[in-house]
């Protein structure tokens, strides 16, 4: 299978401030890349997502930078709330597999209030 | 729309014994539906990859024969875990491709399986 990593595996930050959580990839063959927000004893839930023909999209208090260069991939949060704890994920999807998505290691975010 | 469910959510089992958790796309129709395996504090791992009406593709170091997946309609797919053993108690994911919607992935709840 592919191989994606994350950097960090924990992540602590003060309510209201911006979170980077980041993540390295290693197929640069990949066309997609997405976050997802996974809370304990669900399932993941998708944040954003970013094609490889891009190098930043904003969405609603989140932005994905990806840089192909270093095949690495940082997902922001901005004023970060309680309610963003949780573990998060990348994914890569090469369209060439048929679809199939390779998750990252995960990072897991907490807020303190 | 694009809800995905998962039944049972939670199930306890002996070892030896099979068990199947079912995955249903309940608002669309999906072509693919995929099967991951989740331990805890980990990742989730791709397991297979299963079309309507034809076999599952598994990925490599998955058992085709202990985990039996069968995708027999555009809103179903089950996994069968064949004679359970502890080592195969984890979180079990799957994700349904809506029919024309390409690879976006709607993933359902997850069901918690232990083998005792």
């Amino acid at each position: 299978g592919e191989s994606v990593g994350l950097h960090l595996p924990t992540l602590s930050v003060q309510e209201g401030d911006n979170s980077i959580i980041n993540c390295a990839y290693s197929n640069s063959a990949s066309d997609y890349f997405i976050w997802y927000k996974q809370e304990s004893g669900k399932g993941p839930q998708f944040i954003i997502d970013i094609r490889s023909n891009m190098d930043k999209r904003q969405g609603q208090r989140v932005t994905v930078l990806l840089n192909k260069t270093v095949k690495h991939l940082s997902l922001q949060i901005a004023a970060t709330q309680p309610g963003d704890s949780a573990v998060y994920f990348c994914a890569e999807i090469p369209l060439h597999t048929g679809n199939q998505f390779y998750f990252g290691t995960g990072t897991s975010l907490t807020v303190i209030p | 729309g694009a809800v995905v469910s998962q039944h049972p959510s939670r199930v306890i089992c002996k070892s030896g014994t099979s068990v199947k958790i079912e995955c249903r796309s309940l608002d669309f129709q999906a072509t693919t539906m995929f099967w991951y395996r989740q331990f805890p504090k980990q990742s989730l791992m791709l397991m297979a990859t299963s079309n309507e009406g034809s076999k599952a593709t598994y990925e490599q170091g998955v058992e085709k024969d202990k985990f039996l997946i069968n995708h027999a309609s555009l809103t179903l797919s089950t996994l069968t875990v064949t004679s359970a053993h502890p080592e195969d108690s984890s979180f079990y994911i799957c994700s349904a491709q809506r029919e024309g919607r390409g690879y976006e992935q709607y993933f359902g709840p997850g069901t918690r399986l232990t083998v005792t």
